[in-house]
């Protein structure tokens, strides 16, 4: 079976440090790979997006950059945070057949301070 | 660009009660819809998955329907119970790879 595991559970970083947040797939090949965020109060947000190694699509410019270094792993990164990167990150997969459903990470909290 | 709504915003029952809750998409484009919950703090966890040729699909208590041309879901929970209590998106899929999320419906179930 599919399982996908994303880490840290939650973070706290002072404004101008850097993240890394990771998030691997296990039990499928070629995924395709999403990072979403979760602002308090408000709906699911795409960031990014990959159908493959090395390929990113950025839904919305900001402060924010993913890489995808192997098939199954989907890295979210930042040189410098800002207090409105807070929220709460979700990674999620999908089969590359569009006809297959999509499934989460368990997200990680973050919060700049 | 596609826009998603979903009503009531909240709603809270006693338990055994049945529900309906609606989602609405502006662009009729799609080619799934993704019902998830969420429960606080966690993750998002699939509940069903409607094809665009399809109407509805069901699993045990939850049935949703799907009317593509009116960029209309709706998803009906029967006899509820206080397990129900999450927070429910719906996520119309797109040609591409993407899905786009409503806003939620907050559930309280009573006992």
């Amino acid at each position: 079976s599919q399982t996908i595991h994303q880490w840290p559970a939650t973070l706290v970083q002072p404004v101008g440090s850097p993240l890394s947040l990771e998030c691997t797939v296990e039990g499928t090949s070629n995924p395709n790979l999403y990072w979403y965020r979760q602002a308090a109060g408000r709906g699911l947000q795409l960031l990014f997006y990959s159908v493959g190694i090395g390929q990113i699509s950025s839904e919305v410019p900001q402060n924010l950059s993913a890489s995808r270094p192997q098939d199954r792993q989907f890295i979210l990164s930042s040189k410098k945070l800002l207090l409105s990167d807070s929220g709460f990150y979700l990674c999620a997969w999908r089969r590359r057949d569009r006809n297959t459903e999509a499934f989460f990470g368990q997200g990680t909290r973050l919060t700049v301070v | 660009k596609q826009e998603v709504t979903q009503i009531p915003a909240a709603l809270s029952v006693p338990e055994g009660e049945n529900l309906v809750l609606n989602c609405s998409f502006t662009d009729s484009a799609i080619y799934n819809l993704q019902w998830f919950r969420q429960d606080p703090g966690k993750g998002l966890t699939s509940l069903l998955l409607i094809q665009s040729s399809q109407r509805e699909q069901t699993s045990g208590r939850l049935n949703a329907s799907l009317d593509k041309s009116s960029g209309r879901s709706t998803l009906y929970i029967a006899a509820s119970q206080p397990g129900d209590s999450a927070t429910y998106l719906c996520a119309p899929g797109d040609y591409g790879q993407n899905f786009v999320f409503g806003p939620g419906t907050r559930l309280s179930v009573l006992p």
